[in-house]
């Protein structure tokens, strides 16, 4: 397992459409994070799993969002009803907790989301 | 409200020379910060952490300095080098590692 991996790389859709995203997270790794960025800014948390549950949820993740972590390992995050808001790049990350409390987290490549 | 900032979006410094990255948050609550290193097309790789409790954390030719009472972080880099050149993140997180807050970045070019 050489890292976190997502797919599709890209996505084009138009505006109404639902697209879903996967991420395959590290395999040892219990947490798994799903962020949004734009054009000159930083990540956006949207929502996090530890194991298969959701703990977390941003006020930025709209009832069009969900996302699913079955059985702790991979996870999806579906977009129904796009716009063209929506468009940007989604990320994925995990990241294995410690008693440390060390919170490295390991990016994915990102998926491209592009609404026409 | 931005609670990470980075209020300078690029920075440039010859080869060899030391870069300095800054990074202020307000929330005073962060009790981890990391440094996030972004190259095109990619994403975000892990460069180094620091925990509240210290003050200067240590990789190599990547030093963090963290003053709790300033709500203050940077990034020495040095010496710098052409492989360097990226964006730089800044993250503060809270809540045992739930909630991260990314600042909106840093580029660095490092001119040979």
């Amino acid at each position: 397992d050489t890292g976190v991996s997502q797919n599709p790389r890209h996505k084009i859709t138009k505006r109404g459409q639902n697209v879903t995203f996967r991420c395959d997270p590290i395999s040892e790794h219990n947490r798994l994070y799903w962020y949004r960025q734009t054009l000159g800014q930083g990540p956006e948390f949207l929502t996090y799993f530890q194991n298969e549950a959701q703990l977390e949820k941003s006020r930025l993740l709209s009832d069009r969002f969900s996302a699913e972590r079955p059985k702790g390992s991979f996870s999806t995050l579906e977009i129904q009803r796009t716009e063209q808001g929506d468009s940007a790049m989604y990320l994925c990350a995990s990241s294995l907790e410690t008693s440390g409390g060390s919170y490295e987290q390991y990016f994915g490549p990102g998926t491209r989301l592009t609404v026409t | 409200d931005q609670q990470v900032k980075q209020n300078s979006p690029s920075l440039s410094v010859q080869e060899g020379r030391i870069s300095i990255l800054n990074c202020d948050y307000t929330n005073s609550m962060f009790d981890y910060f990391l440094w996030y290193k972004k190259y095109p097309a990619e994403g975000p790789t892990f460069l180094i952490s620091i925990s509240s409790i210290k003050d200067k954390n240590e990789d190599g030719r990547f030093t963090v300095f963290l003053n709790k009472s300033a709500k203050h972080l940077s990034l020495h880099i040095v010496p710098s080098q052409p492989g360097d050149s990226a964006v730089y993140f800044c993250a503060a997180v809270n809540n045992y590692g739930q909630n991260f807050v990314f600042g909106p970045g840093t580029r660095l070019s490092v001119l040979p």
